[in-house]
């Protein structure tokens, strides 16, 4: 069973452009919600991460959109760059540990 | 680099054998934890290893084992591989087990069973 759904698959968007990915959950005691970047060959790494208590964090060019009540979550990466080509995860794990559930991620290609 | 430290990097294995993969976490993390990554999709949570003992289990068959050594690194073994096996295993350290503590993710091993 798939605790974190993720959408879309893949992206494409052109150099500058905003680019959205969506994240949906199901168990309400999940307490923490990071996004992580995966390039070929290397792990994931944290980018940003929100708790359920703020609707909204913004560290640059990435913000996190999160609504509790419809139990989503999302990306936006503005201005987006060829080095953001990349795969996004998005995550959640309970407020008992680190123990992350990982969405399916999302291939995004940045156009120059 | 998130000195996070995983050996080795690609494994070629037959069904039925072992594995088993290492993991050096990162200086001052006590806790390490093991993901597997099927091909295009995300990691999915082993286990986790907190000061050499087991600190929660996901949906893996026993055949799924490991150890924490007192300097903190860490093994994944696997018995009796299947071809399902095949994937990329991430190791993650952390300095502790509370839930919005950071894990940085080693560059994983590839394993590949034939």
């Amino acid at each position: 069973q798939q605790q974190v759904k993720q959408s879309p698959q893949s992206l494409i968007v052109q150099k500058g452009g905003i680019s959205i990915i969506n994240c949906a959950y199901e168990n309400t005691a999940f307490d923490y919600f990071p996004w992580y970047q995966q390039f070929p060959g290397k792990g994931p790494a944290l980018l940003i991460a929100i708790r359920p208590d703020v609707s909204e964090k913004k560290e640059g060019r990435f913000t996190i959109s999160f609504n509790k009540s419809a139990k989503q979550f999302s990306l936006h990466i503005m201005d987006s760059q060829p080095g953001d080509s990349a795969t996004y995860f998005c995550a959640a794990s309970f407020n008992t540990g680190n123990q992350f559930y990982f969405g399916t991620g999302t291939s995004l290609t940045v156009i120059p | 680099e998130t000195g996070v430290t995983q050996s080795p990097t690609h494994l070629i294995k037959t069904r039925g054998q072992q594995v088993t993969l290492r993991c050096s976490s990162q200086s001052g993390h006590n806790t390490v934890s093991w993901y597997q990554q099927a091909l295009g999709q995300g990691p999915q949570f082993i286990f986790q290893y907190y000061r050499e003992e087991e600190n929660g289990r996901g949906n893996f068959p026993p055949r799924f084992s490991g150890l924490q050594f007192p300097n903190y690194s860490s093994e994944l073994n696997v018995n009796a591989l299947e071809l399902d096996d095949s994937a990329l295993y991430l190791c993650a350290s952390s300095p502790g087990t509370r839930a919005n503590t950071e894990a940085f993710f080693g560059q994983g091993t590839r394993l590949t069973v034939v």
